[in-house]
Order: structure tokens, then sequence, then C-alpha cells
């Protein structure tokens, strides 16, 4: 099977502009997740989508939202974009939305943010 | 809502010796808790993971153990090779919903 993939896998934008992530998870897989992580504040859980519906979402301002297609395919889109926005954006996919389910990382986005 | 603390941020070992990381959670509730392993540069990937109606589990070199009581649990490593070298992190989930909250990670040298 095909693991976990991002598009894009390198993203350069400058403050105020909006930039959407592209993840697409394991055939068969219904549940993603979205994370940031930075050196400074390590790998934090944006929100989890699961049979289209958003799920969970953590500490993160309006300006990340995300959303998941009909073939659990996911879309992240951050507005406004800031300087500390620059990170790794990961996703993981796991089979259903048990919490005991092995969540499977992509390769990630590295957003900068100039 | 739920707080986990890691400990040390790095630690340096000898190739053949063995290394330990504790985590401590706050949220009572947790009842899951997943360990991962990113090597530079790459996703992090799941290595081993304790549900709390266990107190010990062992796969090959790796081991973990849950103390539900004093909230604490840690990874424990044997006979560390030079490609154990990586970032690891824990984490912790309740079983209410609640999204995976991961500890700041363990930077893990082996030195040859």
């Amino acid at each position: 099977k095909a693991g976990v993939t991002q598009t894009p896998r390198y993203l350069i934008k400058t403050r105020g502009q909006q930039v959407t992530l592209s993840c697409s998870p394991i055939s068969g897989h219904r549940s993603v997740s979205w994370y940031q992580q930075t050196p400074g504040q390590g790998l934090q859980f944006l929100f989890e989508y699961f049979s289209e519906t958003q799920r969970n979402k953590g500490n993160f301002p309006g300006r990340f939202s995300g959303r998941q297609f009909s073939n659990s395919r996911s879309e992240m889109n951050v507005s406004t974009l800031e300087l500390g926005d620059s990170a790794l954006y990961l996703c993981a996919s796991s089979l259903s939305n048990k919490i005991t389910d092995t969540q499977y990382f992509g390769p990630g986005t590295r957003l900068t943010v100039l | 809502g739920e707080n986990v603390e890691q400990h040390p941020s790095t630690l340096s070992v000898q190739e053949g010796d063995s290394a330990v990381i504790k985590c401590t959670y706050s949220d009572s509730a947790s009842n899951y808790f997943p360990w991962y392993k990113q090597e530079l540069g790459k996703r992090p990937q799941l290595i081993i993971d304790i549900r709390s109606n266990v107190g010990e589990k062992k796969d090959q070199r790796i081991a973990v153990t849950l103390n539900k009581t004093a909230k604490h649990f840690s990874l424990h490593i044997t006979e560390t090779q030079p490609e154990d070298s990586a970032v690891y992190f824990c984490a912790a989930i309740s079983n209410y919903g609640q999204n995976f909250v991961f500890g700041p990670g363990t930077r893990l040298s082996v030195l040859p």
C-alpha cells in the first residue's frame, strides 16, 4: 500500500497570504489528523477529521481550518499568514476513529513565511 | 486539558548501553500512550504503545512501562545501536474524543 502523501513538500509564502496544504491518506484509512511541528513548540495537534467531519480541534486560531473529502483526502488552509506559522505541517492517517488505531504520518509540508 | 512532560530533553549513551526516557501526564482519564521515533528529516513513526490496563509491554529491545497511579510512563531501549539515534516523542490520549498531546521530545544520541 502507498503511504501517506502530502503536497506540496515545500512552500514559501509571504505574510498576509493564504495557503492550502493537501494530504492523501493510506487507502482505506478514514481518519486524518493534522499537526504543526516547530523547534520551539514541538508537535501540536491542529484538528482531526473522520468521515468528512471534524471530530477534534486543537488550540489554534480560526485562521487555521481544514476539511475532508468523501475519498478521505484532506486539506488544511491557513489564512492571513504570520511569520510564526513557519513550521513543518504533518498529517497522519489511521484506519478509523479509535484512539488506539496506529497513526501513520506523511512526510510533511515545510512552510516558510517571509 | 492534558499536559505531557518528557525528560530528559537530550540523552547521550554509549553503544550497547540502555536508554530510559520518562514522561508524565496530568489527565487521569488518559488511557493510551504511544511512543514515536523521528529520525532527522523523516516523519514520526510509531515504535510501541501501551494501554492503561497494561503495566508493561515489550518488543525486542524496546519496552514501555506505565504507572497509572503516579501518572508516568517510560520508554526503555536496551543494547542501543547507532540507528537508535533520533528524537523520541511520547503522547497521551483519553477515550473521551480528545486529541493526542505530545511530549516535547527527547533527542537520543548513541555514540559508537
